[in-house]
């Protein structure tokens, strides 16, 4: 079964400062997606990034960005210029490709706070 | 807004009691999906319904049960509630391989 695991249970940055929260995952597959929800104090779960396993570029939204070491099955979230705003939840997920089901399996989170 | 509603927002009852949440998947979305938020266990999958039949089972107890109507909507059955059966209950929607998109939660407290 894939597990996915969050090692920072919470983490802090000042406003306008980076942080770069972790994710390793554990599967014997080779085409999979891993993607990074936010979950504000509202509890709305919020889709951040997605990573499709079989490219090789990092994907990038805005202050957003990962870095997949897909060898190492890795998968790290990096904010940049961080606001306000991005104190929440963070939850890396993981879903397997081709048929079948598509659930997501989900990390512990890691919760942000940002200070002003 | 992701285009995924779930009603009711809030849900307060009692342990014994039966329960349903409904959710409205985003427009042209088949797959539905069920996931609960608990302190204790965190996000877990429940089920997959895709265009009305059921495509894959997670941890969902025998006391829940699912459907997919045709209109796409899908409810979630809860009975015989239990005090650990409080929890968050989210729908998401998505094509069938796509992105899942997730509806606002139902609080569901069981006293």
């Amino acid at each position: 079964a894939q597990t996915v695991t969050q090692s920072q249970p919470e983490m802090s940055v000042q406003e306008a400062e980076t942080v770069t929260l972790s994710c390793t995952y554990d599967t014997s597959e080779s085409d999979y997606y891993l993607f990074w929800y936010k979950q504000p104090p509202s509890r709305q779960m919020i889709l951040v990034i997605r990573q499709e396993a079989y490219k090789q570029q990092n994907a990038t939204e805005n202050r957003f960005s990962v870095n997949f070491q897909k060898a190492a099955k890795s998968f790290s979230l990096k904010i940049s210029d961080s606001q306000l705003g991005d104190a929440a939840m963070y939850f890396c997920a993981y879903r397997r490709s081709g048929a079948g089901s598509y659930q997501l399996t989900f990390g512990k989170g890691t919760k942000l706070s940002v200070i002003p | 807004d992701s285009g995924v509603t779930q009603t009711p927002k809030h849900l307060i009852t009692a342990t014994g009691q039966r329960v349903t949440l409904r959710c409205s998947p985003r427009s042209g979305d088949l797959s539905v999906y069920w996931y609960q938020q608990s302190l204790d266990q965190g996000l877990q999958f429940l089920i997959q319904y895709y265009n009305g039949e059921e495509r894959a089972k997670g941890n969902i107890l025998e006391r829940f049960s699912a459907q997919q109507f045709p209109d796409l909507h899908s409810e979630l059955n809860l009975s015989s509630l239990e005090l650990g059966d409080s929890a968050l209950y989210f729908c998401a929607s998505s094509p069938l391989s796509g992105t899942q998109y997730f509806g606002p939660g139902t609080r569901l407290l069981v006293l």
